[in-house]
């Protein structure tokens, strides 16, 4: 599949734990893009990587967020001590580049319960 | 101020006619992107359509078209023939290269075809 790829499909924790989501971008693509999607809500930037270049990460809703990218490809999104307000489907999306035109592909996403 | 306006929470339309869904933008780049993307009720984002800023014509792919009027910094999707397989969220989202290379994205807009 060339596609982009994020685990687990669905994750469910309790309150205070720890999770860490993960997105495989498309082969090539230098750039990787990080969403939250609450119920029936548009999607709510959170992190940009650009290449080797320090991250946007402006999106961020609290310090109990945080994401990292190794080696230009895979990254992982992580939630310290998990609160309710976290639930939501976790998006990644990944670009060829940051011309105007270079579209996002998306991955399936990963829905997060915390109960 | 909202980066991209989608003011039609919810549309209807018979099977078989077109339907167009509005997307207003803000920007002063005079380099961007913009785009269209589908969200069934799987959750995947589908891209539909891109338009660049410099493009003489409208863009079209298929039975989606986009009518795009820059002065108005209007840029509404159009869909002909509406099958069933269309009723889905759709996001209108946009693209400035020269400033932080974020996509922004709209609120949505339910579009249900009824048979």
């Amino acid at each position: 599949g060339a596609g982009v790829s994020q685990s687990p499909s669905n994750k469910v924790t309790e309150k205070g734990k720890d999770v860490e989501l993960r997105c495989d971008p498309i082969s090539g693509h230098t750039a990787l893009y990080w969403y939250r999607q609450s119920l029936g809500q548009g999607l709510e930037f959170l992190i940009y990587f650009q290449g080797n270049s320090a991250p946007d990460k402006s999106g961020l809703p609290s310090d109990r967020f945080s994401a990292e990218r190794t080696g230009g490809s895979v990254s992982t999104l992580t939630i310290q001590r998990t609160q309710q307000e976290d639930s939501a489907v976790y998006l990644c999306a990944s670009s060829q580049g940051t011309s105007a035109h270079n579209e996002q592909f998306f991955g399936p996403g990963t829905r997060l319960t915390v109960l | 101020a909202q980066k991209i306006t989608q003011t039609q929470p919810g549309m209807f339309v018979q099977e078989k006619e077109a339907v167009t869904l509005d997307c207003t933008y803000d920007t002063s780049d005079p380099s961007y992107g913009l785009f269209w993307y589908k969200q069934p009720s799987s959750g995947e984002m589908i891209f539909l359509i891109y338009q660049g800023s410099y493009d003489q014509q409208n863009a079209t792919e298929g039975r989606y078209s986009l009518n795009f009027q820059k002065a108005r910094k209007s840029a509404n999707l159009v869909i002909s023939a509406s099958q069933l397989g269309d009723s889905a969220m759709y996001f209108c989202a946009m693209r400035e290269p020269n400033t932080g290379n974020q996509f922004y994205f709209g609120t949505g807009t339910s579009l249900t075809v009824i048979p």
